[in-house]
């Protein structure tokens, strides 16, 4: 059982250029989240999803695309990267927003912006 | 919007030593979840609390939801050095159905042991 795959890792980006994070699911899960944790910071939401076709912003929206086309799969788009978005991503995953739900994260992509 | 704040940013301890970190919500929250991240690492869940006053325990782990719903905190005893990393608290505001869409994360506690 994989859980939420996240790739790429690392990846180091020049700036104006554009990249997609991907990730996938396993557990049939319909909510799905991006977030991005700064350097010794808390966890911001960029964007979720609560169910294929139906993406929603989050906190910190500006700067990134999503897209749910199928259950497993919610890709993160970043347009014209900027020095303001390295940080390291995650991407999350849970059954349902009920009260008693857990949240699985995956293991991060790191990215940096130069 | 909803805040929450998390105290210490950092804390230093013996190992063996008792580690307690604070989570204040600035509204009544609906739940609040607690997440450990260790160094390079990603969040894993550690638990939940929905009820006022509820109190729950994972052997060395204690954690605590305020009676008013707007405080938590998560005490660990004797710290040991597999206990080394950022603990965060995560609050569920009272309007949302309580998942991670309607979580606001604090900024953690960093765990910092001494062997």
């Amino acid at each position: 059982n994989a859980g939420v795959t996240q790739t790429p890792k690392f990846r180091i980006l020049k700036i104006g250029q554009s990249m997609t994070l991907q990730c996938a699911q396993d557990m049939n899960h319909n909510y799905m989240y991006w977030y991005r944790q700064d350097p010794g910071m808390g966890l911001k939401l960029i964007y979720y999803s609560v169910g294929a076709g139906i993406t929603d912003k989050g906190e910190v929206p500006n700067g990134y695309n999503v897209s749910r086309s199928t259950t497993e799969d919610f890709p993160l788009r970043l347009e014209l990267a900027a020095p303001s978005q390295t940080s390291v991503y995650f991407c999350a995953s849970s059954y349902s927003a009920d009260i008693g739900n857990t949240i699985y994260f995956g293991e991060g992509s790191w990215l940096t912006v130069v | 919007g909803q805040q929450v704040m998390q105290i210490p940013q950092y804390q230093h301890v013996q190992e063996g030593e008792d580690f307690t970190t604070y989570c204040n919500s600035s509204t009544t929250l609906s739940n609040i979840q607690w997440y450990k991240q260790r160094p390079g690492g990603h969040p894993v869940f550690l638990i939940q609390l929905v009820k006022s006053g509820e109190v729950k325990k994972q052997k060395r782990l204690t954690f605590q939801f305020g009676e008013a719903k707007k405080n938590s905190s998560l005490h660990i005893t004797a710290t040991q050095t597999t206990d080394v990393g950022t603990y965060f608290c995560a609050g569920g505001g009272r309007n949302s159905g309580g998942g991670a869409d309607g979580l606001t994360f604090g900024k953690g506690t960093h765990l910092i042991i001494q062997p």
